[in-house]
Order: structure tokens, then sequence, then C-alpha cells
């Protein structure tokens, strides 16, 4: 089984309606983060947090919100999805300390029609 | 905004030859990361170099550190179609007493059979 999940893979949504994108890892990292990925811009940091009680605001956070509902759950929305949110998701997780590797989700690809 | 920009920003070469992928950056760095992304997935870890380190080996790569020049490069040597993919720099850098990974926008590698 994949160590960092992400549900759904794929979805599809309208305009002003309220979506979440959860994401789940038993790899036992205290630190996770949300990023989107747009054609020709890398990724950017949304969210991150590096442990349940520690929430930190990204490069671009507005418009996005997020929960840590456990060590191993962490969960993006949108509050009202607009087209300009379309984008691959990735979650990411890491140990804490220098080493800092990331271990990435296989994405989540939402279009905002 | 982006601190590690890659160059060039695509790539495409034979099997066998090597391909070279460079990333400079903008500020003071504890260390660089180089990502690769099958199409449309999750990131994946290869190379982790800290700033106190110039070069660093593992199996066909080699990551060279120039914190002089704020200065990266990926090689891959002899290159497999396998290799296809699109190769990212992340910089660590420490900011206001926490870390995160910067991504770059990427380069993208073709090895042609």
């Amino acid at each position: 089984d994949a160590d960092v999940t992400q549900t759904p893979r794929n979805r599809i949504t309208k305009t002003g309606k309220r979506i979440m994108l959860e994401c789940s890892q038993t790899k036992g990292h205290d630190r996770m983060y949300w990023y989107r990925q747009d054609p020709g811009l890398g990724l950017r940091l949304i969210y991150y947090s590096f442990d349940v009680k520690d929430i930190n605001k990204g490069e671009i956070s507005d418009g996005y919100s997020v929960s840590r509902q456990a060590q191993a759950k962490f969960s993006l929305s949108l509050e009202s999805a607009i087209p300009n949110q379309t984008a691959l998701y990735f979650c990411a997780t890491s140990l804490g300390g220098s080493s800092y590797e990331q271990y990435f989700g296989p994405g989540t690809r939402l279009t905002v029609t | 905004s982006q601190q590690g920009e890659e160059d060039p920003q695509a790539l495409s070469i034979q099997e066998g030859e090597n391909a070279t992928m460079n990333c400079s950056y903008k500020t003071s760095i504890n260390n660089l990361q180089w990502y690769r992304q099958n199409s449309g997935r999750g990131l994946v870890h290869l190379i982790l170099i800290r700033s106190n380190e110039r070069e660093k080996h593992s199996g066909r790569l080699r990551v060279t550190l120039d914190t002089s020049k704020k200065s990266s490069s990926l090689l891959i040597t002899a290159s497999r179609a396998a290799d296809t993919a699109s190769y990212f720099c992340a910089t660590h850098v420490r900011n206001s007493g926490y870390s995160t990974l910067t991504f770059g926008k990427g380069t993208m590698l073709l090895v042609s059979p």
C-alpha cells in the first residue's frame, strides 16, 4: 500500500462549490504539506503543518483552508471553488530535522468549471 | 516567488548520452534537493546536498553545489528512456523558525531510444 494517499484522485466541480481534498499517511511523519502544481509554474506551497496543533500558511493560502485531524491526516478545503483553482494538488510528508526529504502522494487533479 | 530556477526548461537527448540540468537560487540555503516527476504523478526524492557539501553521487546521478554562485547541477549519466521525466530542484530555507522547501519550475527531460 502507498505510504501517502490522496482522495479523490480526480474531481470536477462547479464554481462556488465547497470541496475537500484528503490526505492520509502511514509513514509516521509529523510534518505534512499541501502544494498545487500549475503548468509552467512548478509547485507552490499552500499550507503546512509541523504537528497536529501547528498550522501555517504557505505562499498561496488565499481561498484555501486546512484541517489536521490527526498525525496521519491533513485535509485541504476550497470553501468556494473558482476556475483558477483548477490544478494538480499534492500532499507531502516529512520527518523533521535537517534531512527534510519530502514524500509525495499521487496527486488530485481538480477541475473547477 | 520562485527560489530555484532550473535551466534548461526542456532537454531532449538520445539514450546513452548524459543529461545536465542546472538550478540557480537567490537566498542562502540549508540544503538543496532534486526531485523527479513522471508525467502527472507525485514527485520522488532523488538526492539531497547540504550547504557545506560540494558534490554528491547516487548511482548514475551526480549533484554539485556552488554556494558562492548560488547554483547546483544535476548530471544523469548514460541516460535511459525510463529517465524521461521532469526534474525539480528544491531549496531548503529557514524562515522565522520554520523550514520549508521552495521548488523551481522544473526541467522536462526527454530521452529517446
